[in-house]
């Protein structure tokens, strides 16, 4: 979507190995947010950022980090990745209570 | 908690159908409410939305309205279209806290 990428939007990637997934807006919104998406069960919130070095954890935290440096820059961080993990991310940003803008999705896959 | 329960698909229509897609909500207060859409390979894109009892939101010939009475937005379309194929969320956000509460989301499926 416009003003909001991420990257990589593919990626591959052993088990036990940390991955990194970026995502980057052009909006100046305030509020930036990681889900996941699997079948049967929707969009899950991973992590979410309220402002530059303030984070909180959403319901499916667990074997993951974010940061969040400035305030374009949003990044997950999969420390030791897990098949478990395999998924499609999508990262989201949002101003007052306007609703979500998402990116495009990075298509994870743990091997 | 605070959550959405939309009805299970795959929704599988001819052109020209009829679309009701049911969303109800649970919530301890006056969320606003959201449909986004999903179409292959893509991000979910806001597709209408309302913020109070009573609204209807509408956008491309879809339209939801907000009933508190039955705690529900289901979404409709007159008369769908293959390229209205797609997976639809329904999606409940508060006024504080800024975290939306999305559906399973039900995949639909226009047949020419």
């Amino acid at each position: 979507d416009a003003g909001i990428t991420q990257s990589p939007r593919h990626k591959v990637t052993e088990t036990g190995t940390p991955v990194t997934l970026r995502c980057h807006q052009t909006e100046n919104h305030r509020y930036m947010y990681w889900y996941r998406q699997d079948p049967g069960h929707g969009l899950r919130l991973i992590h979410y950022s309220y402002g530059v070095k303030d984070t909180d954890k959403g319901e499916v935290s667990d074997g993951y980090s974010v940061s969040r440096s400035k305030t374009e820059d949003f990044l997950l961080t999969l420390e030791s990745a897990t098949s478990s993990q395999t998924s499609v991310y999508f990262c989201a940003i949002s101003e007052a209570n306007y609703g979500y803008t998402f990116g495009s999705g990075t298509r994870l896959t743990v091997v | 908690g605070d959550s959405v329960t939309q009805m299970e698909g795959p929704v599988t229509l001819s052109e020209e159908a009829f679309l009701t897609i049911n969303c109800t909500y649970t919530a301890t207060g006056y969320p606003s409410l959201f449909w986004y859409v999903q179409y292959p390979g893509e991000g979910l894109q806001l597709l209408l939305k309302a913020t109070k009892a009573d609204d209807k939101g509408s956008n491309k010939g879809f339209e939801a309205t907000y009933r508190k009475e039955t705690t529900s937005f289901h979404l409709e379309k007159g008369s769908v279209q293959v390229s209205d194929s797609a997976v639809y969320f329904c999606a409940l956000l508060f006024t504080t806290g800024n975290q939306f509460y999305f559906g399973t989301g039900t995949s639909l499926t226009v047949i020419p």
